[in-house]
């Protein structure tokens, strides 16, 4: 299966609610990014979390990265209507070279 | 300003046509990539391009013939279009030195192949 599977693949909550997305992945990776687009336009980055790094905060964004369980999570706290997008995590590898792979995404739905 | 930016956003055109989607980067950034984004939302990695010269070249049919004239350019020319290109071709551009910075996407161009 492909690298970077998230799930859920659909999630659907009340405004002001929390939202976790994870990701697994399979290769040895150099950092983890995630993601997010909004529905017709292009991706934009949200945050990035090292190898050697285990939690980082953005905001209301809190990302956590497992590296013994190649899983990563994704939190978004308090969540507003505007959150609404799709969210994809994407890893750069250790030997990739130059490249992000991405998983399939969680497309979150923030209901007002 | 639009850091990185995609012409056309959208095209729809017939089997059988030579198309080409362009992409500029204004900041400064020494790589640049195409990724296509499928019907599922699954994006794939294209081509990858550092300070001109192509560094990714993924299983990708020889009709799609990337060019970089500069390192803020990376065109994307497609010969002979097939429905199955039929995607969003997202472009964008990262600093690989030093490593571990996000990518900078442009909005996308939706390519509808009829």
């Amino acid at each position: 299966s492909q690298q970077g599977e998230e799930d859920p693949q659909a999630l659907s909550i009340q405004e002001g609610e929390n939202a976790t997305m994870n990701c697994s992945y399979k290769t040895s990776i150099n950092n983890l990014q995630w993601y997010r687009q909004n529905s017709g336009r292009g991706l934009v980055h949200l945050i990035l979390i090292r190898s050697n790094e285990r939690e980082k905060h953005s905001g209301r964004l809190r990302v956590t990265l497992d590296t013994s369980k190649k899983s990563s999570s994704l939190l978004i706290t308090a969540s507003r209507a505007a959150d609404t997008a799709s969210y994809f995590c994407a890893t750069e590898g250790e030997t990739s070279g130059s490249r992000l792979t991405f998983g399939e995404g969680t497309q979150l739905t923030v209901n007002p | 300003d639009t850091a990185v930016s995609q012409t056309p956003k959208y095209l729809v055109t017939q089997m059988g046509n030579d198309k080409s989607i362009k992409c500029e980067q204004n900041l400064g950034h020494d790589t640049m990539y195409w990724y296509k984004q499928d019907s599922k939302k699954f994006l794939k990695i294209m081509f990858s391009y550092n300070n001109k010269e192509l560094i990714i070249n993924e299983t990708v049919p020889n009709r799609f013939s990337p060019k970089s004239p500069d390192k803020a350019h990376l065109n994307l020319h497609i010969n002979s279009l097939e429905l199955g290109d039929s995607a969003v071709y997202f472009c964008a551009s990262s600093q690989l030195r030093p490593p571990g910075y996000g990518y900078t996407f442009g909005s996308g161009t939706r390519l509808t192949v009829v």
